[in-house]
């Protein structure tokens, strides 16, 4: 079975500095897709940034890019010069390469954003 | 982007009734649907997978006579919550799933409150 391990409960950063979100997971399917969500307090699931697996380029959206380490099954999320408005739950979220199956969830870490 | 709707986003209740949530996906079809369970600070968790024109699946230890889910059309999926009581309070959340983006819309979560 496929589980997506988020280590970091709660992680703090200050507004302009850089912050990076670990996760691993582990499958033994060769071919799926990794997310990261953001939920604000809205508690509205917000897509943030997606990878697939048969990529080696890391995927990058503006101020946020991920490491995929697909060997090591470590994807982390780095968000860089940090806003007020980046304060949030982050989740790390797995799929395998069947349509329609669900997305497995990482128990999320919580982000502080100070200025 | 695709838009998932649920109504109502707020919904109290008397213990011993029944309370219907609906999740809609506005703009594609969604064969699949899925809905989640959440409580604060914790992650998704996986109630059911919903499929249109077929019965839901449920994830083990969700009572299926308690939590009725119905996928009617390829834009509705429905969740009935009977004979709430207070233990089912929570946010609940649906997602679709859009098989030409091989990506999950989150809809923004319905408050249940059974008192």
């Amino acid at each position: 079975a496929q589980t997506v391990t988020q280590s970091q409960p709660e992680m703090s950063v200050q507004e302009a500095e850089t912050v990076t979100l670990s996760c691993t997971y582990d499958t033994s399917e060769s071919d799926y897709y990794l997310f990261w969500y953001k939920q604000p307090p809205s508690r509205q699931m917000i897509l943030v940034i997606r990878q697939e697996a048969y990529k080696q380029q890391n995927a990058t959206e503006n101020r946020f890019s991920v490491n995929f380490q697909k060997a090591a099954k470590s994807f982390s999320l780095k968000i860089s010069d940090s806003q007020l408005g980046d304060a949030a739950m982050y989740f790390c979220a797995f799929i395998g390469n069947q349509a329609g199956t669900a997305l497995i969830f990482g128990k999320g870490t919580t982000l502080s954003v100070s200025s | 982007g695709a838009v998932v709707s649920q109504h109502p986003s707020w919904v109290i209740c008397k213990s011993g009734t029944s309370v219907k949530i609906e999740c809609r996906s506005l703009d594609f079809q969604a064969t699949t649907m899925f809905w989640y369970r959440q409580f604060p600070k914790q992650s998704l968790m996986l109630m059911a997978t919903s499929n249109e024109g077929s019965k839901a699946t449920y994830e083990q230890g969700v009572e299926k006579d308690k939590f009725l889910i119905n996928h009617a059309s390829l834009t509705l999926s429905t969740l009935t919550v009977t004979s709430a009581h207070p233990e089912d309070s929570s946010f609940y959340i649906c997602s679709a799933f859009r098989d030409t983006s091989y990506e999950q819309y989150f809809g923004p979560g319905t408050r249940l409150t059974v008192t």
